[in-house]
């Protein structure tokens, strides 16, 4: 089975400062890892995903995120926070394969809430 | 590409009355999920397909709650009959499979039973 923690519900940072939204995940086969922001009122998009190519992923409005397996972690990151990063972040995870085929669903974590204060 | 399409975007119901919630994936894909967003309990996954296929169920809350998927193109979610706990976000998704993993997800359809 498979499961993600993020640690932290609610993380407030200053514009301009670095972002840092941490996920751990836990899973019995090679994992593929997922980040999704969610606005309020709208559904989840995708920001990035890792799928067993490349450990460092670039995503969408700056973000990137980095797969560790020693410390089973994908925490998110962002140099330079904007006004408009303000919503909440998702991490998932579901099974995947070293040949590119996934399976089935992701299971998601609790999110957390970015707040960026001018 | 329109994305993936949910309908209604709000829906105020009374305790006891039948609701459809309604999904049009994008074309091409092959998985489509329903989840159930609240405050309390999250993102929870009630039901997905593969190819129209009901692929896990274990999500779905009880026999109040049905979905099916006639075709590639359409899918729908009934809750019947409603109560007010059943009041969340209920979003669809789709995803291709392979290297286009990754889900799509629709604008939901925020539910409200009274």
């Amino acid at each position: 089975a498979q499961s993600v923690t993020q640690l932290g519900s609610h993380v407030s940072v200053s514009e301009g400062a670095l972002v840092l939204l941490r996920c751990n995940y836990s899973s019995s086969v090679p994992p593929y890892l997922f980040w999704y922001v969610q606005y309020p009122n709208q559904g989840l998009q995708l920001l990035l995903k890792y799928t067993s190519a490349a450990t460092l992923v670039k995503g969408i409005n700056g973000f990137e995120a980095e797969f560790k397996k020693s410390e089973t972690s994908f925490h998110l990151t962002k140099p330079s926070a904007h006004m408009s990063d303000a919503a909440e972040y998702f991490c998932a995870v579901s099974k995947g394969s070293a040949g590119g085929t996934s399976y089935g669903k992701l299971t998601f974590g609790q999110g957390t809430i970015l707040t960026v204060h001018p | 590409d329109a994305g993936v399409i949910q309908s209604p975007r709000h829906e105020v119901t009374e305790m006891g009355q039948e609701v459809t919630l309604r999904c049009k994936p994008i074309s091409g894909h092959d998985y489509l999920f329903w989840y159930r967003q609240t405050m309390m309990r999250g993102l929870e996954l009630l039901i997905y397909f593969n190819n129209n296929v009901p692929i896990d169920d274990s999500g779905m809350p009880e026999d109040r709650f049905s979905a099916k998927m006639p075709n590639a193109s359409f899918s729908t979610l009934k809750i019947q009959p409603s109560e007010p706990r059943d009041s969340a976000v209920y979003f669809c998704a789709s995803s291709g499979g392979g290297r286009n993993y990754g889900y799509t997800f629709g604008s939901g359809t925020r539910l409200t039973v009274v």
